[in-house]
Formats: C-alpha cells, structure tokens, sequence
C-alpha cells in the first residue's frame, strides 16, 4: 500500500522559476528519500533525508522534513528544462522496503 | 557507479506465456527488488529478495514469482501471462541497510505488453 502522496500530481512552470512539490505519509519513518523518473526511464535518487534531520541541499534541490506533520516538501530552484520528469517520495515503513508516492509529474516549459 | 541492467526494454508476450524478466545488478548489493509501475498507482512492490535464495513477498505478488540464484541476478518470472500484466516492471537493488532503507538503484525498466 502507498505509504506516501504527492501534492500536486502535475506541475507545469516556466523556465527558471522555482518548482514545489509536497509529499504527506501516514506512518513514522526512519528516512524518507526523493527520486526522479524521466520519461519511461527507471528512477534516479536524488535526496534523502533522515527523521532527525529538517532540511537538506543538494545542488538547486532543497529538501525539508516535519515528522509532526508527517509531510516533506521538495523545492527545485531555478528550474531547467532537463527537469522535467516525475518526482516521487519514498518511506521506509518497514526494514528493506520503500513506499513510494504515485509521483508528481512536472513539466518545464522553455 | 552502480548499473543495473535489465535484459529488455520492451517486450511482447501473449496470454498464457511464461514470461522471465532478468536483472543484473554489479555492485554485490544484498538487496534486489522487482517493482511495477502503473499510471496513478505509483511504484508496487512484488517480490525482494535479501539475499541468495532467500525471497519475500512484497505488496501484490500474485501471478508471480522470483529466483535468485546468484547475487547479482534476480529474476521475474510470470508464470501464466494476463493481459492485467501488462505494465512496466522496474527492478531495483541496495546495500545492507543501516539505520532505516538505504537508497536503491534502479535499472531503466521493462514495457511488458501482454496480448
């Protein structure tokens, strides 16, 4: 079963502006980690980000994590047109295994 | 950097075939996972496997079945083809976890159309 959602499912914006997407699970974690899936590609792993941890950076990525909330957020910055892809989030609720999101697809429009 | 590798990118089979669907990883990763991906529905879990010979259930394994008989390969197979299989399978791998699941790795994915 889906541990985690994605909000919004789909996203489009314009070159360079910044891109958010949301991703709320129902469970506690351990970790939760972020992965991108270019068209009828396999998934590349972008972020993860620990329970004890709120904020994380990687290059124009910015990952934030609220365990009260149980929610993360994924921010894009000055977003390129080799971001469009799908993003999804994925917990850990049980050793082993991840639980990922149906995705969030978006498209960066030149 | 780890590769893994799955032996089609696209592949038609009929109903009522049986169907194998193999994946090498070169990173001597214990862990291997067979997913399928469906619009909407996300990434589902099928089969794991933690080791040689050692396999698990994941979320809908029904229809399914795995082997893995060497570390570095792990095998889908669809015992009976359904059209209800027609998907694309993505297979994955990781290291022994530490503390919560380590990342995965994942091939490029397999477009099964059943007919």
């Amino acid at each position: 079963s889906q541990q985690g959602e994605e909000d919004p499912q789909a996203l489009s914006i314009q070159e360079g502006e910044n891109a958010t997407m949301n991703c709320s699970y129902k469970t506690s974690i351990n970790n939760l980690q972020w992965y991108r899936q270019n068209s009828g590609r396999g998934l590349v792993h972008l972020i993860l980000i620990r329970s004890n941890e709120r904020e994380k950076h990687s290059g124009r990525l910015r990952v934030t994590l609220d365990t009260s909330k149980k929610s993360s957020s994924l921010l894009i910055t000055a977003s390129r047109a080799a971001d469009t892809a799908s993003y999804f989030c994925a917990t850990d609720a049980n050793d082993y295994k991840l639980s990922f999101g149906a995705g969030t697809t978006v498209t960066v429009r030149a | 950097d780890v590769k893994v590798t799955q032996s089609s990118r696209y592949l038609v089979k009929r109903t009522g075939e049986k169907v194998f669907l193999e994946c090498v990883q070169d990173m001597d990763h214990e862990n291997m996972f067979w997913y399928r991906q469906d619009p909407g529905l996300g990434l589902r879990l099928i089969y794991f496997s933690y080791d040689v010979k050692m396999k698990e259930k994941g979320d809908i394994p029904e229809g399914y079945s795995v082997s893995r008989e060497k570390k570095e390969r792990f095998s889908l197979i669809l015992e009976s083809a359904s059209t209800n299989q027609t998907s694309m399978y993505l297979c994955a791998s990781s290291p022994i976890a530490g503390v919560g699941t380590d990342t995965q790795y994942f091939g490029p994915g397999t477009r099964l159309t059943v007919l």
